[in-house]
């Protein structure tokens, strides 16, 4: 049980360009959705936090107009990157957590890898 | 604000030995939860063992224990026989344990763990 998917699992996209990442928990409901950044040989990055229904809580010096996060159902998160730019390509990952009871564990999704040429 | 460190960035370990992972963190909380999570090569997020703060009993699974001291502020990982399967990068994690779904994980900076044959 407890799976996350993300969709895709790789884009390539142009700069100026937005792209749409998905994450989605396949067998729960997941009350709140983590968006994470990750370099290379990095650890994660938390960019926000989502719950469904109600506006992301971004940390601090992350762009949410940049990277704009959607939790419209129990189930899907999206984030896009909007005017994406070399420096945006990275590797993000999301998790989610169900409110079902303790110890809410965070299900991991199994990361996008983004490029921007 | 609370905060994860891990001292050892990269640690090598011959196939069926063991080793342990370090650990620090600094919290003024009482209740809270440690994690460790290993990423592979394929770069999705496992978990490997999960320790409540209130438990004074170390947490196992299987070839995998900590050592938790809570006054010390330590959570250190010990793998037992170690495989190569084994190798990839651990991080050590913290969690508020109040709260609901909505708490974060505070990562660690991870350490990087060899296994040779």
């Amino acid at each position: 049980g407890a799976v996350v998917s993300q969709h895709p699992s790789r884009v390539i996209c142009k700069s100026g360009t937005s792209v749409k990442i998905e994450c989605r928990s396949l067998d729960f409901q997941a009350t709140t959705m983590f968006w994470y950044r990750q370099f290379p040989k990095q650890s994660l990055m938390l960019m926000a936090t989502s719950n469904e229904g109600s506006k992301a809580t971004y940390e601090q010096g992350v762009e949410k107009d940049k990277f704009l996060i959607n939790h419209a159902s129990l189930t899907l998160s999206t984030l896009t990157v909007t005017s994406a730019h070399p420096e945006d390509s990275s590797f993000y990952i999301c998790s989610a957590a169900s409110g079902g009871g303790l110890p809410y564990e965070q299900y991991f999704g199994p990361g996008t890898r983004l490029t921007v040429t | 604000a609370q905060t994860v460190t891990q001292s050892q960035p990269e640690m090598s370990v011959q196939e069926a030995e063991t080793v342990t992972l370090s650990c620090t963190y600094d919290t003024s909380e009482s209740d809270y939860y440690l994690f460790w999570y290993k990423q592979p090569p394929s770069r999705q997020m496992i978990l490997v063992i999960r320790q409540e703060a209130y438990k004074q009993q170390n947490a196992t699974e299987n070839r995998f224990s900590v050592n938790f001291q809570k006054a010390a502020k330590s959570f250190s990982l010990k793998i037992s026989d170690s495989q190569l399967g084994d190798a990839a990068m651990y991080f050590c994690a913290y969690r508020l344990d109040y709260g609901g779904a909505t708490n974060k994980l505070i990562f660690g900076t991870g350490t990087l763990l060899a296994v040779q044959p």
